[in-house]
């Protein structure tokens, strides 16, 4: 059972540079989301989704976009990447809210120079 | 503000050894609370669900407890072993619906030494 499958695993970026984050469940999960671990603190929440084709900002959405065109895809993107954008980004899904279990991928380390 | 912090950030003991560690909350109202094991390079992987009227709850060599009242939680880790070696992050959800009503613990950092 893959889970939650992020890619790429590792990534170094210059500033400015953009890119994208794919995040794949195979839970057929309609909740999913994407988080940044930095040193220190606990997981933020970046943007998130209730279902395809919707998606919704969290508590540090500045400087990312995310789409969620198909229900198993959640894609983040970084249009001009800026050196505080260097972080570990988590994707995670869920089938509802309340009491129910996110499921996290391996995480993406991405460092802007 | 609704916060979690989480004691000790680090802790190192001995394999077979028991450790503790401490989660205070301050998120109100309280839906429920989460323990998280995560690996090194890896993403958080539940260990247990703690809701409102439970007290104490057992998954293996971990037990969680939680005391409403004085909002704090613990994760008991019994005989360790050095696969427990991990950030162990508490969780905290609280009750009016939305995700972002989560709120995540910087963690513990645990090392069990042989």
């Amino acid at each position: 059972n893959a889970g939650v499958t992020q890619t790429p695993k590792f990534r170094v970026l210059k500033t400015g540079q953009s890119m994208t984050l794919l995040c794949a469940q195979d839970m057929n999960h309609e909740y999913m989301y994407w988080y940044r671990q930095d040193p220190g603190m606990g997981l933020r929440l970046i943007h998130y989704s209730v279902g395809e084709g919707t998606t919704a900002k969290g508590e540090v959405p500045d400087g990312y976009n995310v789409s969620r065109l198909k229900k198993q895809n959640f894609l983040l993107g970084l249009e001009s990447a800026a050196p505080s954008q260097t972080s570990v980004y988590f994707c995670a899904s869920s089938w509802g809210q309340g009491n129910t279990e996110a499921f996290f991928g391996q995480g993406t380390r991405l460092t802007v120079v | 503000k609704n916060q979690v912090e989480q004691s000790p950030q680090s802790l190192i003991i001995l394999e077979g050894k028991n450790c503790t560690l401490q989660c205070n909350y301050t998120v109100s109202p309280f839906s429920n609370l989460r323990w998280y094991k995560q690996d090194t390079g890896r993403g958080p992987v539940s260990l247990t669900i703690m809701t409102f009227s439970e007290n104490t709850k057992s998954n293996g060599r971990y037990t969680a407890t939680l005391d409403a009242d004085t909002k704090q939680s613990s994760l008991h880790i019994t005989a360790s072993q050095l696969s427990d070696s991990a950030s162990y992050i508490c969780v905290v959800r609280g009750v009016g619906g939305g995700y972002n009503k989560l709120i995540f613990g910087a963690g513990t950092r645990l090392a069990v030494h042989p």
